[in-house]
């Protein structure tokens, strides 16, 4: 069964160091996303992407997150300058059609820890 | 104003038998849908269920929704140990593109 790749599975940076997260949708998938969960809480929706630009994003996802899709099967997450409260489960997902409508497929996540 | 609140926050049961969440929303919703997550892993997409159906089966499990109440609940049967995870109910935000999450019933089944 097709699956969403994320690597790495878990990850550990100093603050204020910048740091990519990577993602490898399903191949004939249209839609991608970025979700986070902080430990013990709820998933949050980061940014959505279609058609090689933002659709749209939340209110966490300021100017020190950016997304990119640079090739035909990557897709990847991108904090510049990382901060304490930045560690977290981030997952990405990607769905053939506007995921809300017909749920997503999420990869395992990486676990990004910001020492 | 939250979206997606399940209960119980967490339930016990031994193997064998019924597990019954309980998933409530407060906007109108287009759809419902409930993922598990398995400690510390990704998450699974089990089952969507639309604002204009009640009730949908997977399997095990069967989703019954009811938009007068703004609730919606997933019952697995003949639970196995392989079913210990968290349970989230998700919705979509107005806008079309996000869901809205609840905190999840972490369900624990004991052999």
């Amino acid at each position: 069964e097709p699956e969403v790749t994320q690597t790495p599975s878990h990850q550990v940076t100093q603050m204020g160091q910048e740091v990519i997260l990577r993602c490898v949708p399903i191949s004939n998938h249209l839609y991608f996303y970025w979700y986070r969960q902080i430990l013990g809480q709820k998933v949050e929706f980061l940014v959505s992407f279609y058609n090689n630009e933002i659709s749209e994003k939340s209110e966490i996802f300021d100017d020190q997150f950016s997304v990119e899709r640079p090739d035909g099967s990557n897709f990847t997450l991108k904090i510049r300058s990382t901060k304490l409260e930045d560690s977290a489960m981030y997952f990405c997902a990607s769905s053939e059609e506007q995921g809300v409508f017909y749920g997503y497929t999420f990869g395992s996540g990486t676990r990004l820890t910001v020492v | 104003s939250q979206q997606g609140e399940e209960d119980p926050q967490a339930l016990s049961i031994q193997e064998g038998e019924n597990a019954t969440m309980n998933c409530s929303y407060k906007t109108s919703i287009n759809n419902l849908q409930w993922y598990r997550q398995n400690s510390g892993r990704g998450l699974v997409h089990l089952i969507l269920i639309r604002s204009n159906e009640r009730e949908k089966h997977s399997g095990r499990l069967r989703v019954t929704l009811d938009t007068s109440k703004k609730s919606s609940s997933l019952l697995i049967t003949a639970s196995r140990a392989a079913d210990t995870a968290s349970y989230f109910c998700a919705t979509p935000r107005g806008s079309n593109y996000q869901l809205i999450w609840g905190a999840g019933t972490k369900l624990i089944i004991k052999p």
